[in-house]
């Protein structure tokens, strides 16, 4: 059975810091593993997905890896933003069903 | 080219009553996703529909939810007798197709009193 989770559950950090979210999956067997952004109250907003034969997809001031082997995924947030501010959920997919199993998710406090 | 629509955005509801909510995927995606989100909780996976077909549903889908797409195209989610426990956000997401990436609306707020 598949379980996913993220550390930490929250973080606070000033404008322009580079940060890294952790994502961690017990089942290596994974077809893809999606990001998300959520904003409070509203619904998610896809990021980033790499299928399992990659190694990290990019996109904008976002990189996001993929380590079956350890069943790990990190994302990468280069020079944060206010903007940024929101909750960062991970969800890993398996080759036997097409459901995501998603993480608690990292709460991202931006300050200026 | 709109997104995943759904609605309505809040319900408030008495326990004991019925409820349905509605989503219209994107379209032409042919998979159709329901989730269940609490508060401080990640979202946790209901049903999904391949077109009319319904291909899997969780336990956490008890009898008295039920889901349907019977044109392929939009879907409702309806919880009889709610519960308390039933308040959490609902969730749909679309997919063109199957292990593809998941699109989401915005949710529907559920409010059992």
């Amino acid at each position: 059975k598949q379980e996913v989770t993220q550390i930490p559950a929250a973080l606070s950090v000033p404008e322009g810091e580079n940060l890294v979210l952790n994502c961690s999956f017990t089942d290596s067997a994974i077809y893809n593993l999606q990001w998300f952004r959520q904003d409070p109250g509203k619904g998610l907003t896809s990021l980033l997905l790499i299928q399992s034969s990659q190694r990290e997809q990019t996109s904008g001031r976002l990189n996001a890896s993929l380590d079956k082997s350890s069943g790990r995924s990190t994302l990468y947030i280069a020079a944060s933003q206010p903007g940024d501010s929101a909750t960062y959920l991970c969800a890993a997919k398996s080759y036997n069903t097409d459901k995501l199993i998603f993480g608690t998710g990292t709460r991202l406090q931006v300050f200026p | 080219d709109t997104g995943v629509s759904q609605n309505p955005r809040h319900k408030i509801t008495k326990r004991g009553q019925n409820v349905t909510f509605r989503c219209d995927p994107i379209s032409e995606h042919n998979r159709l996703y329901w989730y269940r989100q609490t508060l401080g909780q990640g979202p946790e996976f209901l049903t999904y529909f391949q077109n009319e077909a319904q291909l899997e549903k969780s336990r956490l889908l008890s009898d008295r939810f039920s889901a349907e797409r019977p044109k392929g195209s939009f879907s409702t989610l309806e919880i009889q007798r709610t519960e308390q426990g039933d308040s959490a956000m609902y969730l749909c997401a679309s997919s063109l197709k199957g292990l593809g990436e998941q699109y989401f609306g915005p949710g529907t707020r559920l409010t059992v009193t």
